[in-house]
């Protein structure tokens, strides 16, 4: 069965980076792209960019540009989020989940990222 | 972009239906048939429930559907039952290979 296996929490000060992995299990993991999606505290889902694990072509929400940088590691299965330059409102769950159209159809448990200084 | 626009809540007695809107705009909700539809339990992992504006995964309860007419996308859950309570989101494509979330709705189950 598809997994995605999350890394665990990180609690970081604002103006630092956060790098979240997410490895994939129970599919061909060049078959699929990988989304990230986050949730500040008590707040609604933000789709945050979309990679393609086949070829690494990426595409993120505007209001990210320039501080999130999305990668894979095809030998791994392994998807990887940064984010730079931290601020207190990028405090969330941060999740990534398969894409296989579109629709984010597995997703991974989810990684806390706490920004305080 | 704007996240799209859903009920802050919705509320139900077990066995009836009930229905959960999703407006946007001719760029996303009217301009594609790409709305998909997530269950989230509390401090749980969002789950797909509906894709394609109305098709249904494997495993998810035929309970559970979806339609859509111009800008607003709707999901119906018939039958309510107690395990049905959760908040919900629908998603839409938005063109250029970007995505935008509903605000989310609450449901409840009298």
């Amino acid at each position: 069965q598809v997994q995605l296996v999350q890394s665990g929490a990180e609690v970081k000060k604002p103006g630092a980076s956060v790098k979240v992995s997410c490895k994939a299990s129970g599919y061909t993991f060049t078959s699929y792209g990988i989304s990230w999606v986050r949730q500040a505290p008590g707040q609604g889902l933000e789709w945050m960019g979309w990679i393609s694990a086949y070829n690494g072509n990426t595409n993120y929400a505007q209001k990210l540009q320039g501080r999130v940088t999305m990668t894979t590691d095809t030998s791994t299965s392994t998807a990887y989020m940064e984010l730079r330059s931290l601020r207190s409102d990028d405090t969330a769950v941060y999740y990534c989940a398969t894409s296989s159209g579109y629709s984010f159809d597995y997703w991974g448990q989810g990684t806390l990222v706490t920004v305080s200084s | 972009q704007s996240a799209l626009t859903q009920p802050a809540s919705v509320s139900g007695s077990p066995g009836q239906s009930i229905t959960i809107s999703c407006t946007g705009t001719s760029s996303d909700v009217g301009g594609y048939n790409y709305v998909s539809w997530y269950q989230q339990h509390p401090g749980k992992a969002p789950k797909l429930m509906i894709y394609d504006v109305s098709k249904r995964p494997s495993g998810v309860s035929n309970r559970f559907s979806g339609s859509k007419s111009g800008n607003t996308a709707s999901l119906t859950i018939s039958g309510l039952q107690a395990e049905d309570e959760a908040d919900y989101y629908c998603c839409s494509y938005a063109g250029s290979s970007t995505f935008v979330f509903g605000t989310g709705t609450k449901v409840t189950v009298l």
